[in-house]
């Protein structure tokens, strides 16, 4: 069974902390996804990885950057937190871009 | 942008009655999937249709892509408290790894 596991289920920061989400996947899939999830605005899709090195924008990039150094790690970094970042963070994996993508517990991040 | 709407946002049902949520996109997709998210849980995949009109079924889900492959819905018949969750459409199109999600269906079961 695919294992898509999160660095931490609850995170509490400060306002202009630089922040880490990791998240590592288990099943050498090739895709890796970041999304945060909001109440009434479902999952939006933040960054996504095709690729070790590789990385392409998703719909809400600004204020977010992300690394994949390895195949099975995809890091998404807040470089200057701000409230409005307050959120459930989602990572996920698929292992092509058309197969169903494999969800983590996803942390819960909380800005003050 | 590309847009996939889904509704309703809201379904409160009394156990044993159907429910049904429909997803709308802007643009043609190549193919769609649907998820469920327990309460507390992450989204876990159910199913993805491919073909125009295709129909799909999985114990007491139906799943539908329309012949114009823009609209899909999920249909439960009889519905038990064991279906109690947030029910997302994400469609995709093209050759784009990204998928693009509804807002979701929340689903409430009363025994």
């Amino acid at each position: 069974d695919v294992k898509v596991t999160q660095s931490s289920r609850y995170l509490v920061k400060r306002t202009g902390e630089k922040v880490f989400l990791e998240c590592v996947q288990d099943m050498d899939h090739e895709n890796m996804f970041w999304y945060r999830q909001d109440p009434g605005l479902g999952l939006r899709l933040i960054y996504f990885s095709y690729d070790v090195k590789m990385k392409e924008k998703g719909d809400i990039p600004e204020g977010y950057s992300v690394s994949r150094e390895k195949k099975e790690r995809f890091s998404l970094i807040l470089e200057s937190a701000s409230t409005n970042q307050t959120s459930m963070y989602l990572c996920a994996s698929s292992r092509t871009g058309n197969q169903p993508q494999h969800f983590g517990d996803g942390t819960r991040l909380s800005i003050l | 942008g590309q847009q996939v709407m889904q509704i309703p946002q809201y379904q409160h049902v009394q156990e044993g009655e159907d429910f049904t949520t429909y997803c709308n996109s802007s643009t043609t997709l190549s193919n769609i999937q649907w998820y469920k998210q327990r309460p507390g849980g992450h989204p876990v995949f159910l199913i993805q249709l491919v073909k125009s009109g295709e129909v799909k079924k999985q114990k007491r889900l139906t799943f539908q892509f329309g012949e114009a492959k823009k609209n899909s819905s999920l249909h439960i018949t009889a519905t038990q408290t064991t279906d109690v969750g947030t029910y997302f459409c994400a469609g995709r199109t093209g050759g784009y790894n990204k998928l693009i999600f509804g807002a979701g269906t929340r689903l409430a079961v009363h025994p």
